[in-house]
């Protein structure tokens, strides 16, 4: 079955820097991939998805970019600031599994002042 | 909001004792999906229910269960608690179809003594 991998665990960055995350998969038939913000204590909640038919998607400071080929999406956030310090999960949803998201392990990204 | 409600929001109760945490999920919306979330932990895939019937299973103990009404509702019964059943609970909802974006609800944060 699908398996999604997440990297780093840890993200520490200056305010004002890009923040990177990437995830890979296994499946090469997945095809929606999103990604969720969770503050402390906290709903993970829906920040940006992408498709299999696209490469990229933006939206202001944040984007999400797709290489099927590599089997691998990151989310950038760029110019972060404090309220982006949170835990961020991946997720891929395989063809033929009832529209399960299978979930990276998660990052803590950490903004540092 | 995101439109899922989950009840109660603390639950605190003794080990061996039995509990049943309850989902509504968004207006029009099919699919249910409940998670563990320990601390600092990713979110564990507990089960999934598509329009009354069971579609997947994760790592779902047997002394956990879970069943979707014909009003959409789900609940969740965990049973002979243990301190590590400690947890967030979260209950997702998603239509179900190709759009398989999930909305969570605000959690259940369990507590077992």
């Amino acid at each position: 079955g699908e398996n999604v991998e997440q990297h780093p665990s840890t993200l520490s960055v200056q305010e004002g820097d890009s923040a990177v995350i990437k995830c890979t998969y296994s499946d090469s038939a997945s095809n929606y991939f999103p990604w969720y913000k969770q503050e402390l204590g906290k709903r993970p909640q829906l920040i940006i998805d992408i498709r299999s038919n696209v490469g990229e998607k933006k939206d202001q400071r944040i984007a999400v970019t797709l290489n099927k080929t590599a089997k691998h999406f990151s989310l950038h956030i760029t110019e972060t600031q404090p309220e982006d310090s949170a835990v961020y999960f991946c997720a891929a949803t395989p063809p033929g599994s009832n529209y399960q998201l299978i979930w990276g392990a998660g990052t803590k990204l950490i903004i540092k002042p | 909001d995101s439109g899922v409600t989950q009840t109660p929001k603390h639950l605190i109760t003794a080990t061996g004792q039995r509990v049943t945490l309850r989902c509504s999920p968004r207006s029009g919306d099919l699919s249910v999906y409940w998670y563990q979330q320990s601390l600092d932990q990713g979110l564990q895939f507990l089960i999934q229910y598509y329009n009354g019937e069971e579609r997947a299973k994760g790592n779902i103990l047997e002394r956990f269960s879970a069943q979707q009404f014909p009003d959409l509702h789900s609940e969740l019964n965990l049973s002979s608690l243990e301190l590590g059943d400690s947890a967030l609970y979260f209950c997702a909802s998603s239509v179900g179809t190709d759009r398989t974006e999930a909305f969570f609800g605000q959690g259940t944060r369990l507590t077992v003594v």
